[in-house]
């Protein structure tokens, strides 16, 4: 499985752009890019993904670099509600989601 | 919204008693995932079936962990006997994958509280 490396938290002031950046430089070509989160005490939450092009949907945009080496999660106008645990997973269509870390959200009033 | 429907929601019992959670998936996937949260261990990844059939269940303990599917509407995972330790949340997440190779993400309950005293 591809590992992905994500910082461990971040800051974003609500109402602006909140870029969330991932780094999986040992992607295979057949894995996907996946972003889910995790609201406190809630399940995690599938948001994106995507394979080489870049996605956007009603949540979120997900940007993949062209080497495919790293991605960013774009939540455009962040609000409190964003609050989360934000997880990048790299794997093959329809395998197994393994989660890591992933990144704290904050967003600030 | 379609959504992944976990019971009980809340579990508190002594150590020693079987616990059994439920899920039931989503209609129309054909694949279950169960899940482990600690705050030491993050999100784990208990076992999975597809159609019914288990695919792994390489990270669960065997010797009281048991996971089936009596239909595709109903998963259970089974703890017998029940230890301190397993105190965690348990999720279940659903979803689908097609042999065209297309698929739709998988979608979480809001998991099992259980705490083993």
């Amino acid at each position: 499985d591809a590992k992905t490396t994500q910082p461990p938290s971040m800051d974003c002031a609500e109402g602006r752009a909140a870029n969330l950046p991932c780094n999986h430089s040992t992607i295979s070509g057949n894995e996907y890019v996946y972003w889910y989160r995790q609201i406190h005490s809630q399940g995690p939450q599938y948001i994106i993904h995507g394979l080489k092009n870049n996605e956007t949907n009603e949540m979120a945009s997900l940007i993949i670099t062209e080497d495919r080496k790293s991605s960013t999660l774009i939540l455009p106008h962040a609000t409190l509600r964003d609050t989360a645990v934000y997880y990048c997973i790299v794997r093959p269509l329809g395998d197994k989601v393994i989660f890591g870390p992933g990144t704290s959200l904050s967003v600030i009033p | 919204d379609a959504r992944v429907t976990q019971t009980p929601r809340h579990k508190v019992t002594e150590m020693g008693q079987e616990v059994t959670m439920r899920c039931q998936p989503i209609l129309g996937h054909n694949t279950v995932f169960w899940y482990r949260q600690t705050m030491m261990q993050g999100l784990e990844l208990l076992a999975y079936f597809r159609n019914r059939a288990p695919l792994d269940d390489s990270g669960m303990p065997k010797d009281r962990f048991s996971a089936e599917m009596p239909d595709a509407t109903l998963a259970t995972l089974k703890i017998q006997p029940s230890e301190p330790r397993d105190s965690a949340v348990y999720f279940c997440a659903s979803g689908l994958v097609l042999s065209a190779g297309s698929q739709q993400p998988q979608h979480f309950g809001d998991g099992t509280r259980l705490s083993i005293l």
